[in-house]
């Protein structure tokens, strides 16, 4: 029972450089989700995917672009990766928007970018 | 603004004691609070919920109670085990269903 899956597990850019990160599910969750978390920090949204067909800004959307390829995919690009970004970034999905009450969000096991 | 707050970064506690991570909110449309536990090198993994119209919830040794006049809310490990050493993100959700996660606090339980 996989989860939540993220590729790569680790990267290292150089600024300016393009990067995809990759997340599926094989729970057959509606919503699914990008997060970012920096040293001593939360959980940040930057986007989220409600139901395929659509996505919508979190709380940090500014730099990235999403797309939610189907049900079970859900991708994260940096177009000109900054300094800035680097982060650990963790993907998640849950049956419902939010992932309240006895259907929380699934995390995958994040992807650690570093950009030089 | 931050409108869930975790203001303790870090408690350290004996095993077999009970361990009491706190969590602060400001927005009263929250409509569920969730306690996640994330060890390192993993995504964080649900641990357990409250709604807003409960006051506890619990779960073999966790207990989550929440104060709605006092947004607050904590999270009770009774009695403590060393396995539970990890970082506790409290959450909350609103009734359109958007998410937002605290700082987290480091839980250490000494053997």
């Amino acid at each position: 029972n996989a989860g939540v899956t993220q590729t790569p597990k680790f990267q290292v850019l150089k600024t300016g450089q393009s990067m995809t990160l990759q997340c599926a599910q094989d729970m057959n969750h509606n919503s699914m989700y990008w997060y970012r978390q920096d040293p001593g920090m939360g959980l940040r949204l930057i986007y989220y995917s409600a139901s395929e067909g659509t996505t919508d800004k979190g709380e940090v959307p500014n730099g990235y672009n999403v797309s939610r390829l189907n049900k079970r995919e859900f991708s994260l690009r940096l177009e000109s990766a900054a300094p800035s970004q680097t982060s650990v970034y963790f993907c998640a999905s849950s049956e419902i928007q939010g992932g309240a009450g006895d259907q929380p969000q699934h995390f995958g096991d994040g992807t650690r970018l570093s950009i030089l | 603004d931050q409108q869930v707050k975790q203001n303790s970064p870090s408690l350290s506690v004996q095993e077999g004691r009970i361990s009491i991570l706190n969590c602060d909110y400001t927005n009263s449309m929250f409509d569920y609070f969730l306690w996640y536990k994330k060890y390192p090198a993993e995504g964080p993994t649900f641990l357990i919920s409250i709604s807003s119209i409960k006051d506890k919830n619990e779960d073999g040794r966790f207990t989550v109670f929440l104060n709605k006049s006092a947004k607050h809310l904590s999270l009770h490990i009774v009695p403590s085990q060393p396995g539970d050493s990890a970082v506790y993100f409290c959450a909350a959700i609103t009734n359109a269903g958007k998410s937002t996660f605290g700082d987290g606090t480091t839980l250490t339980v000494k053997p």
